[in-house]
C-alpha cells in the first residue's frame, strides 16, 4: 500500500504560519476530493481537522485551513500556538477503494 | 456520551490471533461504518479496512487481506477486528474509528486505541 509523502518535520514560532504538504498520485489525491487531515498528540487518538479537502468539522479553529492542487494537498496553520505542537497526518481515498495515510509530519512550535 | 471504547492491552505470542473490540455508545450504531487503523511503534499510521455497521460488509487493505476479519454485533453495538498469524511486526496500537459520512472516507470519532504486543 503506497504512502502519501509528507515532510518529516516542520517548525514555526508562535504567531507564524506553516504549511504541511501531502503528495500523492493520480490514483488518490489527484483524482478524489476525499482528503482529510488529522492532528495527533503523543499517546492519544488522532483528531479530525479537515475533511473533503477543505471542510472543517464544527469546533475546529479557522486557524486550520487546507487546499489541493494536482496531486498535492496542503494544510496551513496560521497564528501558531504552542498547543499546535504534535503530529499531523493526511489521508486520501484511492482508486483501489481503500484509504492511504501520509507518513506524518511532526510540528514543533 | 458519543464514544468508542476499546479494550486497552492485548499480549500475544507469534502465530497467535488477537480479537480487538470497539464498543460504540451515544449514537445510532447502524448509521455509521467503522474503520480500523494501526499505528506502529515508530508512529506510522496504516489503514486496515472498514466494516459497515448496517450490513456487515467489510473491505480490507491488501496487506491484511488473507489474515484479517472484521465483524460487528448489532445487539451490543460492538465492532471487532481479528488478526491471525501474528508476528512481531504486528505490534502496535490499533484504533477503531467512525466514518463521519458514508463513503466520504473521513473519521470523526476515534477510540483511544488498543495496544497489541506480540512477543515470545
Amino acid at each position: 500500500q503506497s504512502v502519501l509523502t509528507q515532510p518529516a518535520s516542520v517548525s514555526g514560532s508562535p504567531g507564524q504560519s506553516i504549511t504541511i504538504s501531502c503528495t500523492g498520485t493520480t490514483s488518490d489525491v489527484g483524482t478524489y476530493n476525499y482528503v482529510s487531515w488529522y492532528q495527533q498528540y503523543p499517546g492519544k487518538a488522532p483528531k479530525l481537522l479537515i475533511f473533503e479537502v477543505t471542510h472543517r468539522p464544527s469546533g475546529i479553529s479557522d486557524r486550520f485551513s487546507a487546499s489541493k492542487s494536482g496531486n498535492t494537498a496542503s494544510l496551513t496553520i496560521s497564528g501558531l500556538r504552542p498547543e499546535d505542537e504534535g503530529d499531523y497526518y493526511c489521508t486520501s481515498y484511492t482508486s483501489r477503494l481503500t484509504l492511504v495515510f501520509g507518513g506524518g509530519t511532526k510540528l514543533t512550535v | 456520551q458519543v464514544q468508542l471504547v476499546q479494550s486497552e492491552v492485548e499480549v500475544r505470542k507469534p502465530g497467535d490471533s488477537v480479537k480487538v473490540s470497539c464498543k460504540a455508545s451515544g449514537y445510532t450504531f447502524l448509521s455509521y461504518d467503522i474503520a480500523w487503523v494501526r499505528q506502529a511503534p515508530g508512529g506510522g499510521m496504516e489503514w486496515m479496512g472498514w466494516i459497515s455497521a448496517y450490513n456487515g460488509h467489510a473491505k480490507y487493505a491488501d496487506k491484511f487481506h488473507d489474515r484479517i476479519r472484521m465483524t460487528r454485533d448489532t445487539s451490543t453495538n460492538i465492532a471487532f477486528m481479528e488478526l491471525r498469524g501474528l508476528t512481531s511486526d504486528d505490534t502496535g496500537v490499533y484504533f477503531c474509528a467512525r466514518e463521519g459520512s458514508p463513503n466520504h472516507w473521513y473519521y470523526d470519532l476515534w477510540g483511544r486505541g488498543t495496544l497489541v504486543t506480540v512477543s515470545s
